[in-house]
């Protein structure tokens, strides 16, 4: 079935260091692939979405590319702000309705 | 602004007694979704609704049900919370057959303690 792996937490970054956070997919068909953020105490935002192999999906400095021979789309951003703290949820949607989620990343960027 | 909004933000309720968690969307999107989301995991989708039509996930428990009186509303029901049910209950629309039909858009959700 479809599914999303996503690296194991928690990241703690120093202010404008660089963030890779890696997610791997496994799915039938095409889905779409998607970086959700949660801040603390809050519903899930989308970050950054990817529609299609070789799409870049990018958002306040954030970028992920669908790279589908390796089946990944990992999350990057050159220099991280202590604004960037919170939990990120990779996830992938084939046609159905469903969004399947990896099982979060908490990052936290410290001063 | 067209959003989605989950009200209460928080809910305490006691073992056992039943409580109802509220979404409202301006976004007029024809499908509609409450996940649960506990500690430190991953969302998980308990159902949703396109349009009127209901689609129960295999492994949602039957204490767990939902109503969608019209497009703008949509309720989740648990009729005997358990302490396991003490959760974030979050919200989501989609737009299906628009450019962004994959995409889901949340509401903040809804904290619930059970006592």
């Amino acid at each position: 079935g479809d599914s999303v792996t996503q690296m194991e937490g928690p990241v703690t970054l120093s202010e404008e260091a660089f963030l890779t956070i890696n997610c791997t997919y496994t799915a039938t068909g095409y889905p779409s692939l998607f970086w959700y953020v949660q801040y603390p105490g809050e519903g899930l935002q989308l970050l950054l979405k990817a529609t299609k192999a070789d799409d870049k999906g990018s958002n306040k400095g954030f970028e992920a590319t669908y790279r589908k021979e390796t089946t990944s789309f990992h999350l990057e951003k050159g220099s991280v702000q202590v604004s960037d703290s919170a939990v990120y949820f990779c996830a992938l949607k084939t046609g159905a309705n469903n969004l399947f989620f990896g099982t979060g990343t908490r990052l936290t960027v410290i001063p | 602004d067209a959003m989605v909004i989950q009200n209460p933000r928080y809910q305490v309720t006691q073992f056992g007694k039943p409580v109802t968690l509220s979404c409202s969307q301006t976004l007029n999107h024809n499908v509609m979704y409450w996940y649960q989301q506990k500690s430190s995991q991953a969302p998980k989708l308990l159902f949703h609704y396109y349009d009127k039509d209901f689609n129960n996930e295999a492994d949602t428990p039957d204490n767990f049900q939902s109503r969608r009186p019209n497009t703008s509303f949509c309720f989740l029901d648990i009729r005997s919370p358990g302490l396991g049910d003490a959760a974030m209950y979050l919200c989501a629309t989609g737009g299906f057959g628009l450019s962004t039909y994959n995409e889901q858009f949340f509401g903040p959700g809804t904290r619930l303690t059970v006592l």
